[in-house]
């Protein structure tokens, strides 16, 4: 089991449909992060919330949008997603914001198909 | 951009076997994090190496680190077929925007009973 927690698992989704993932985590972390995973690819960051904060946006389509809502919760709104969005969405918490010398904790992730 | 390079990209072993995994990276760090990544899960953080460093170990992982030659390895000494995973290399650039880590490209790890 992961500390930080992701619904849902698997989501399918048409073009045209408006959906949320969430991301939850009580390790008291004040920075959140939103990464996008292609298989067999590494992570690429999306987000960066820093006490919750909006603090890097590494110039993601406005189709995703994150929210925030407290220092335990990260959510990821999609709206209008193409096909090539469709991969393993992660979400991962640290202590602090550019705190050096310590890692990342990452959840299970949400499949993500775009039909 | 994904400044990392892992070598093997894939690598397949014995169970009992010991697996050596490489990774360079470009720019000078603070320091170098290992995760494991199991098919359809997240990323499990394994060991985190700082820049003043030049061995770590953790159980049967053994992890080393040469800043002059900008080089890393992962060491899995007596393999069972539950450390079949992806492992990825992470580095923490030294003048670092806001905590981002650099990934390598994985290598893909699979060990046969």
């Amino acid at each position: 089991d992961t500390e930080v927690t992701q619904t849902p698992k698997h989501l399918v989704m048409g073009m045209t449909n408006k959906k949320s993932l969430k991301c939850e985590q009580h390790m008291g972390h004040r920075a959140m992060y939103w990464y996008k995973q292609k298989a067999k690819k590494p992570p690429e960051l999306m987000f960066v919330y820093s006490y919750e904060k909006l603090s890097i946006n590494e110039s993601v389509p406005s189709r995703f949008s994150p929210e925030c809502p407290n220092s335990s919760l990260l959510n990821l709104h999609l709206h209008a997603l193409q096909p090539e969005d469709s991969a393993l969405y992660l979400c991962a918490s640290s202590q602090r914001q550019g705190s050096h010398n310590q890692p990342q904790h990452f959840g299970d992730g949400t499949r993500l198909s775009i039909l | 951009s994904q400044q990392g390079e892992e070598d093997p990209q894939a690598l397949s072993i014995q169970e009992g076997e010991n697996a050596t995994m490489n990774c360079s990276y470009k720019t000078s760090i603070n320091n170098l994090q290992w995760y494991r990544q199991n098919s359809g899960r997240g990323l499990v953080h394994l060991i985190l190496i700082r820049s003043n460093e030049r061995e770590k170990h953790s159980g049967r992982l053994r992890v080393t680190l040469d800043t002059s030659k900008k080089s890393s390895s992962l060491l899995i000494t007596a393999s069972r077929a539950a450390d079949t995973a992806s492992y990825f290399c992470a580095t923490d650039p030294l003048y670092n925007q806001g905590g981002k880590l650099i990934f390598g490209q994985g290598t893909e790890l699979s060990v046969k009973p």
